[in-house]
């Protein structure tokens, strides 16, 4: 079964606007993980924010946020104020548990326009 | 460096040869992953190390595929006979195991074609 549903299209986005990138997840496991990486033409998975299970807050990193709803089982991510370095592959990933693997989405591609 | 270097960036290899990969992790990360990303997906895992101890597999990494850590350092992935099918990006990464939030850092990856 996946574990992580990432089923958005590639998405324009105008410069300096805010785009949310939707992640649905699917655990039994009380105890999780849930990260977002960017992925440039480079190939380098790039770390961006990061949200516990028992975080009580949505995690913020400078411009960017997590949308987690844990009963809906969504961490959706939020950029705001795109710039065209945001041009990029995101991808979800989830840890569950003591395990250490993280599991991927298939991703999604976003395309900055000045 | 701070990074996580992987090498060579690129390879590519006629069917049937053997190619190594291999991956130094940020110092002092003691965690040490190797992934599998094809075309249009995201990366799979394939394999974990705790120091030197080669901890889980996935069932991914057939019996051609082998991967080592001997020092606790450096790791590198095997491939032996190589097929088409093993056509994709090679990702290593590697964490600090602290208890809380353990994020991986990933290099640039090594690009396998096989033709």
């Amino acid at each position: 079964a996946q574990k992580i549903t990432q089923t958005q299209p590639g998405m324009f986005v105008q410069e300096k606007e805010a785009v949310t990138l939707d992640c649905t997840y699917d655990t039994s496991d009380p105890s999780y993980g849930l990260f977002w990486y960017k992925q440039p033409s480079s190939g380098e998975m790039i770390f961006l924010i990061y949200q516990g299970s028992y975080d009580q807050q949505n995690a913020t990193e400078g411009r960017y946020s997590l949308n987690f709803q844990k009963a809906r089982k969504s961490a959706n991510l939020v950029i705001s104020a795109s710039q065209l370095g945001d041009s990029a592959m995101y991808f979800c990933a989830m840890r569950e548990g003591r395990v250490n693997r993280l599991a991927f989405g298939k991703g999604n591609q976003v395309v900055v326009i000045p | 460096d701070t990074g996580v270097s992987q090498n060579p960036r690129h390879k590519i290899t006629k069917r049937g040869q053997n190619v190594t990969f291999r991956c130094d992790p940020i110092s002092e990360h003691n965690r040490l992953y190797w992934y599998r990303q094809t075309l249009g997906q995201g990366p799979e895992f394939l394999t974990y190390f705790q120091n030197e101890a080669q901890l889980e597999k996935s069932r991914l990494l057939s019996d051609r595929f082998s991967a080592e850590r001997p020092k606790g350092s450096f790791s590198t992935l095997e491939i032996q006979r190589t097929e088409q099918g093993d056509s994709a990006m090679y990702l290593c990464a590697s964490s600090l195991s602290t208890g809380g939030q353990t994020e991986a850092f990933f290099g640039q990856g090594t690009r396998l074609t096989v033709v």
